[in-house]
């Protein structure tokens, strides 16, 4: 079935360094690919999201590429605030089929930003 | 205008209870999703409601979860007989169709099974 493998956490960086979280996929066909957020105390958020190969998905500063060759979904960064301390997932909906809009996530990463 | 909103927002329960979770979707939202995510995991997909019918159940655990979705709007997570191991948060999500369209999370019920 369907997975999806994020780096291994937590992240740990000062504030304005540069992030990459590591995300890859395994699916049938032509998924699509997102990252959600969540904030303390807050819910799941969209990012940002990708709907084929090459297209860059891109929202508050972090972006993302679909790497079809590579099956990857790497968030990053240029140069990160306190406030972008969360948890990260990244996230993969199947193209279609019974599950269409069923959501597979990654075991999330979490991000800690210090000033 | 209002997001998906849960209740309760914190359950805690005896092993072999029962307890029902309600969601309540963004207004004109036809698709409802619920996930459950465990300490330090992501989200595992539960069961996804079109409209009124459950048009894919196949992430339900066991026989002891069930849902509704009887007007098509609120929906309610059933557990009967509870275990430790159902301890969670129990999250809900809607989006405008089915597919390619975002999709809205709540804040989640966090379930405790004592």
């Amino acid at each position: 079935g369907d997975s999806v493998t994020q780096m291994e956490g937590p992240v740990t960086l000062s504030e304005e360094a540069f992030l990459t979280i590591n995300c890859t996929y395994t699916a049938t066909g032509y998924p699509s690919l997102f990252w959600y957020v969540q904030y303390p105390g807050e819910g799941l958020q969209l990012l940002l999201k990708a709907t084929k190969a090459d297209d860059k998905g891109s929202n508050k500063g972090f972006e993302a590429t679909y790497r079809k060759e590579t099956t990857s979904f790497h968030l990053e960064k240029g140069s990160v605030q306190v406030s972008d301390s969360a948890v990260y997932f990244c996230a993969l909906r199947e193209a279609g089929g019974t599950s269409y809009g069923k959501l597979t996530f990654g075991q999330g990463t979490i991000l800690t930003v210090h000033p | 205008g209002a997001g998906v909103s849960q209740t309760p927002s914190n359950k805690v329960t005896e092993k072999g209870k029962y307890v029902e979770l309600r969601c309540d979707p963004i207004s004109g939202h036809t698709a409802l999703y619920w996930y459950r995510q465990s300490l330090g995991q992501g989200p595992e997909f539960l069961i996804y409601f079109q409209g009124t019918g459950a048009a894919d159940d196949s992430g339900l655990p066991n026989d002891r979860f069930f849902a509704v979705r009887p007007e098509g709007s609120v929906s309610t997570l059933k557990i009967q007989r509870t275990e430790r191991g159902d301890s969670a948060v129990y999250l809900c999500a809607s989006s405008q169709g089915a597919g390619v369209r975002a999709q809205y999370f709540g804040p989640g019920t966090r379930l405790t099974v004592l």
